[in-house]
């Protein structure tokens, strides 16, 4: 069984374009992310989340938003996509204070 | 401002040799450091935690350090493998609350 699992794998589209990520973790944490991972290959955090609080990357532009139906779902939401949001993209999930178990990453080309 | 530093330069070592990995960080006091590897196409693997007050911890062939006053962790891999190939992060977490920040990994590359 897969733990922390994204779909959909690749998503190429126009810029301009509204378009989400969905993750879905079977560990029962109760903390889940978002990455971004550039084409320099740097990890960086915009969104740590739990049932109590969101907690925002400050650089994360506002056209980026996590959406939570569950605890076990974290999805994230891109409105008005630009060239710039070309990246790889990994969901997370933990324990507070723990290790955190990755997705394999959504790889999002902008046209 | 806050930075983490790994070699972003691949190491290239003999396969059955020692692999040590270093990460650098300044302006940072952080609580844990752990360590993950990544495989192309995939997510971090994690690895190792250490935190503040330990000096040393390790698992099979792994070992890691961590001065904090020098503000680096060492990575080792002893009698490293072909599968032991990948790109290795380190991550900071500065209050054990799980917002880690990511240095940009070193690719590791074992030679049989």
């Amino acid at each position: 069984d897969t733990a922390v699992s994204q779909t959909p794998k690749y998503l190429v589209t126009q810029m301009g374009n509204d378009k989400s990520i969905k993750c879905e973790q079977n560990l029962g944490h109760d903390t889940m992310y978002w990455y971004k991972q550039d084409s320099k290959k740097f990890l960086k955090i915009m969104f740590s989340y739990n049932n109590k609080e969101l907690i925002i990357n400050e650089t994360v532009p506002n056209r980026f938003s996590p959406k939570s139906p569950d605890k076990a779902h974290l999805n994230l939401h891109i409105n008005s996509l630009e060239l710039g949001d070309s990246a790889v993209y990994f969901c997370a999930s933990s324990q507070q204070g723990q290790p955190q178990h990755f997705g394999d990453g959504t790889r999002l080309s902008i046209l | 401002s806050q930075k983490i530093e790994q070699n972003s330069e691949a190491l290239n070592i003999q396969e059955g040799k020692t692999a040590t990995l270093t990460c650098n960080y300044t302006n940072y006091s952080p609580a844990y450091l752990q360590w993950y590897r990544q495989d192309p196409g995939r997510g971090p693997v994690f690895l190792l935690l250490i935190r503040e007050n330990e000096k040393e911890k390790r698992k099979e062939r792994l070992k890691v350090t961590f001065d904090t006053t020098l503000k680096q962790s060492l990575f080792h891999i002893t009698a490293s493998q072909p599968a032991d190939s990948a790109t290795y992060l380190c991550a900071l977490d500065p209050n054990a609350g799980n917002m880690l920040t990511f240095g940009g990994g070193t690719r590791l590359m074992v030679k049989p």
